[in-house]
C-alpha cells in the first residue's frame, strides 16, 4: 500500500520557471490538499479538493494552480517560480467529505523540497 | 477563525522522564483537535485526536493528550520519553467554517537526550 506519493523529492528552479509537483494516492480518498512548510510558520494550506473536478483556495494560494481530474491525482503547478516559493511542499489526503470523514486523519506524502534561485 | 498555538519552539527532556508538549486552542463552538508528529525528512503522521467524550485521549506510540475546556488546552503527554520520540510535533484544529480544513500550529521540536 503506497499511500500518498509525491514526486520529485527535490527540485531546483530558476526564477520565472514553471513546474508541476505531482501527488498521487491509492486509498480512494475524496479529500486532497497541498501544504507548504516553512521554518517557524508551521504548515500553511495552499489549495484543497473535495473530489474530482472540485478545488478551492486555502490560506496561501497565490502563485499556485491546481486541478483534480481524477480521484487519485492532485498536481500542484507553479506558474512562474519566485524565491518566496522556496519551501517544502506536502500533499495530504483523507477519506470522505461526509461528517465522519471530516475528522479522519490526514495521510501525508514525504514532501518535495523546492529551491528557487 | 479556529486556531491553535504552541507556545514552545523546543522542549528538551531526558530519556525516561515524562514529557509534555503544550497546545492551546481558540475556537467558536466545539473543538476538534489533533496531534501529528514529523520525523526528519518525512511527512506528518497522525498521533491522536479529540472529538468528544473522555478528556484523556490515548494515541499511537504511547502518547496521550488531555483536553481541558476551562484552560482551552490540549497538551500532548507521554509518561516515559524515548530518544526515538525526538521529532517535530504539530497540534491542529479543524476549521468549522469550511468543515474540511485543518489549521496547524507552528510546531514544537522535541529533543530527548540519553
Amino acid at each position: 500500500n503506497a499511500g500518498v506519493t509525491q514526486t520529485p523529492k527535490f527540485q531546483v528552479l530558476k526564477t520565472g520557471q514553471s513546474m508541476t509537483l505531482q501527488c498521487a494516492q491509492d486509498m480512494n480518498h475524496e479529500y486532497m490538499s497541498w501544504y507548504r512548510q516553512d521554518p517557524g510558520m508551521g504548515l500553511r494550506l495552499i489549495h484543497y479538493s473535495v473530489g474530482a473536478g472540485i478545488t478551492d483556495q486555502g490560506e496561501v494560494p497565490n502563485g499556485y494552480n491546481v486541478s483534480r481530474s481524477t480521484t487519485e491525482d492532485f498536481p500542484l503547478r507553479l506558474l512562474s517560480a519566485a524565491p518566496s516559493q522556496t519551501s517544502v511542499y506536502f500533499c495530504a489526503s483523507r477519506q470522505g467529505t461526509q461528517t465522519l470523514g471530516y475528522n479522519s486523519p490526514l495521510h501525508f506524502g514525504n514532501g518535495t523540497r523546492l529551491t528557487v534561485t | 477563525a479556529q486556531s491553535v498555538a504552541q507556545p514552545e519552539d523546543q522542549v528538551n527532556v531526558a530519556e525516561g522522564n515524562p514529557l509534555t508538549v503544550k497546545c492551546t486552542y481558540s475556537v467558536s463552538g466545539n473543538p476538534y483537535l489533533f496531534w501529528y508528529v514529523q520525523y526528519p525528512n518525512r511527512g506528518l503522521q497522525f498521533l491522536l485526536k479529540y472529538i468528544t467524550g473522555d478528556n484523556l485521549v490515548k494515541g499511537s506510540y504511547g502518547f496521550e493528550a488531555e483536553f481541558n475546556k476551562s484552560q482551552t488546552s490540549f497538551h500532548l503527554k507521554k509518561p516515559s520519553a524515548l530518544v526515538s520520540d525526538s521529532a517535530l510535533y504539530f497540534c491542529a484544529v479543524r476549521d468549522i467554517a469550511t468543515g474540511f480544513r485543518l489549521n496547524f500550529g507552528k510546531g514544537t521540536s522535541l529533543l530527548v537526550t540519553p
